[in-house]
């Protein structure tokens, strides 16, 4: 069975202090691995997807990063305007098409 | 357009009501998905439907039933439902076919049964 566990659960942080986000996931054969952002009350937000290990994507103040096991979601000088939620998910081959598994989120708090 | 529309943004009904949620994405995008999602908790997929085909219901319960009327369009009609279907109901897209997408999210539709 597919599983993702992120972690931290939740993680607080002032302006400017940088940090990540990790995604430990297992899989018979991973096809792809996604990263999405969440503010309270709204749907996800796609932020990137990752195939192979070793392939990294950044966007502003972000860039993720895959392996064989896990994936990493860096934030660089953070602004409280990146408080959300963040959801990583994983397609897996034999997977039907489509589905995703998901991890329970890292909730980020960015103070001013 | 990069979009996919929910309507309505809120729901109230009661347990012997009829409703339906509508979505519309105008992307070309070939899959469409609806999710449930409760209070911090990721997004739990219900169905799954491909060049306008249900491919993947998660042993949902019958008083939800969905249809997707062409490529653009996907209902959720609602019946019978319990205070337990109580979520934020999303629904998404993505390119579809046997490539493995990012999905491309709605707003939500907030549900609350009485």
């Amino acid at each position: 069975e597919d599983q993702v566990t992120q972690s931290p659960e939740a993680l607080r942080l002032q302006e400017g202090e940088s940090s990540s986000l990790n995604c430990s996931y297992t899989v018979s054969g991973l096809r792809g691995l996604f990263w999405y952002r969440q503010d309270p009350g709204k749907g996800p937000e796609f932020l990137f997807t990752l195939y192979s290990a070793g392939e990294e994507k950044e966007k502003e103040r972000l860039k993720a990063t895959l392996t064989k096991k896990e994936s990493f979601l860096h934030i660089t000088a953070p602004k409280p305007e990146d408080s959300a939620t963040y959801l990583c998910a994983v397609q897996a081959v034999g997977t039907n098409a489509g589905k995703s598994t998901f991890g329970d989120g890292t909730t980020l708090t960015v103070k001013p | 357009d990069t979009e996919v529309t929910q309507t309505p943004k809120h729901l109230v009904m009661g347990m012997t009501n009829k409703k339906s949620l509508k979505c519309e994405q105008h992307m070309g995008h070939r899959a469409m998905y609806w999710y449930k999602q409760k209070a911090k908790k990721p997004p739990e997929l219900m169905f799954v439907y491909s060049y306008e085909k249900l491919s993947i219901n998660e042993s949902v319960p019958s008083r939800f039933s969905p249809e997707c009327p062409n490529s653009s369009l996907l209902n959720l009609h609602l019946h019978a439902l319990q205070p337990e279907d109580s979520a934020l109901y999303l629904c998404a897209s993505s390119q579809g076919g046997q490539i493995y997408n990012e999905q491309f999210f709605g707003p939500g539709t907030r549900l609350t049964v009485l």
